[in-house]
């Protein structure tokens, strides 16, 4: 089983600012199986980045994805508000999905 | 425009078997790469993915959980059944249903919360 681990466990930025969130897998992960979500209260999760890099559809080009292997970052820049959130990074390998255990990125 | 949508009881005893449905619209489970998966998330905790079924009737099952689960699905009636036996307190949850076509789950249901309590 592939374990996904997210740094920080919480993060806390002003608006404006830049957030770069961290998912390290336990071994290598094809960049096509590799995706990003955002999580707010209440709400089901949404799709942002697929494929590592690619934004899904209606995802503000704020929201950007990258790296390979076992090393996978998500860019927020100039952060609003409503970016409040949790990410979960997920991977899919070897015919079973697994998430990481969460990024909650607090908007002061 | 997909949608999905999860239904179930909403309180069930431990030992008991969980059946939920998701019903949807908006795209065709016959139609070659889609699929439709669920997830949980206990209160408070991470997501878990728990199963996946594809429209050439392909299942696929968290290896934890593999012997307690069982996914179908009726094209006809655009619905996917999970079954989850031994219901325990720890398995109180939201459960959600996804859409996948190729890798990500790119539509949710709204999620139905399911709590385990005798």
């Amino acid at each position: 089983e592939i374990v996904l681990t997210q740094s920080p466990g919480t993060l806390s930025l002003s608006p404006g600012e830049r957030a770069t969130l961290s998912c390290r897998a336990s071994q290598s992960v094809s960049s096509i199986y590799f995706a990003w979500y955002q999580q707010k209260p209440g709400q089901a999760p949404r799709l942002l980045i697929y494929g590592a890099s690619n934004r899904a559809t209606g995802i503000p080009d704020r929201f950007s994805g990258s790296g390979s292997g076992t090393d996978f970052t998500l860019t927020i820049s100039r952060l609003e508000p409503e970016d409040s959130a949790v990410y979960y990074c997920q991977q899919y390998g070897s015919s079973w999905y697994t998430f990481g255990q969460g990024t909650n990125l607090e908007i002061k | 425009q997909i949608t999905l949508k999860e239904s179930g009881p909403t309180l069930v005893k431990p030992t008991q078997t969980l059946t939920l449905t998701c019903s949807f619209s908006g795209f065709s489970l016959s139609t070659n790469g889609v699929g439709v998966g669920w997830i949980r998330q206990p209160p408070g905790k991470a997501l878990e993915w728990l199963a996946l079924i594809y429209w050439d009737d392909d299942k696929r099952y968290n290896p934890s959980l593999e012997r307690r689960l069982t996914i179908t699905k009726d094209t006809s009636k655009n619905q996917v059944v999970l079954a989850m036996t031994n219901m325990d307190p720890v398995d109180t949850a939201t459960y959600y249903c996804a859409h996948i076509k190729s890798s990500p789950f790119d539509f949710w249901g709204q999620g139905a919360l399911v709590t385990v309590s005798s």
